[in-house]
């Protein structure tokens, strides 16, 4: 299958500063990707939609200036935590798919965001 | 609104025992649903979607509208099952994807 490659794997930051993560696709273009969160004993709650080329579609209680999102190219998606506080400490994942509602979406391997 | 519920966080059984991890979820439209898997230390996967109606690795699942359920099965566990199990539904405005809340599934030998 496609592979989906998110950066870092884990990140300690103090908290007021901000954090960039990265959801790269490697062998295929992603018109679509997604940003999940996962609070601990929780499940994977979708934060946000990013299509290329345009702003990114946030889900509800989901603070868009706080959490930004560029998807520039069809390779690549960043999540920038802006000003990160202990309560935005969690595990942040992302998933890419191709064009189309129905083909398949790949996840990232996680990243373990810790603000301290 | 659309969601997804796995009424059991964990779930241990034996060796060649008979699996089924149960979702059940709300939806007023035609959902999509699948299952997927995250082995220890691995990334989340896809194991199987109701479309497809394939058997991946044993398992099977039935969308079964009438109960809004889509329980995985197995005949017989095997211990490399052991993983966390989520269900996932995707609505027709593309796949974007509601996840339940996972089942550890332990296989004991």
């Amino acid at each position: 299958g496609a592979v989906v490659s998110q950066h870092p794997s884990w990140v300690i930051c103090k908290s007021g500063t901000s954090v960039k993560i990265e959801c790269r696709s490697l062998d295929f273009q992603a018109t679509t990707m997604f940003w999940y969160r996962q609070f601990p004993k929780q499940s994977l709650m979708l934060m946000a939609t990013s299509n290329e080329g345009s702003k990114a579609t946030y889900e509800q209680g989901v603070e868009k200036d706080k959490f930004l999102i560029n998807h520039a190219s069809l390779t690549l998606s960043t999540l920038t935590v802006t000003s990160a506080h202990p309560e935005d400490s969690s595990f942040y994942i992302c998933s890419a798919s191709q064009q189309g509602w129905d083909t398949e979406a790949f996840f990232g391997q996680g990243t373990r965001l810790t603000v301290v | 609104a659309q969601r997804v519920t796995q009424p059991e966080k964990l779930l241990s059984v034996f060796k060649g025992a008979p699996v089924e991890l149960k979702c059940n979820y709300s939806y007023s439209g035609s959902p999509e649903l699948f299952w997927y898997v995250q082995y220890s230390r691995q990334r989340l996967q896809l194991l199987l979607r109701h479309i497809s109606r394939e058997s991946i690795k044993g398992f099977t699942a039935d969308l079964n509208k009438g109960e809004t359920s889509f329980h995985l099965k197995k005949p017989f566990a095997q211990e490399e099952d052991s993983a966390m199990y989520y269900c996932a539904l995707s609505g027709s405005a593309g796949n974007m994807l509601t996840f339940g809340g996972g089942t550890r599934l332990m296989v004991k030998p």
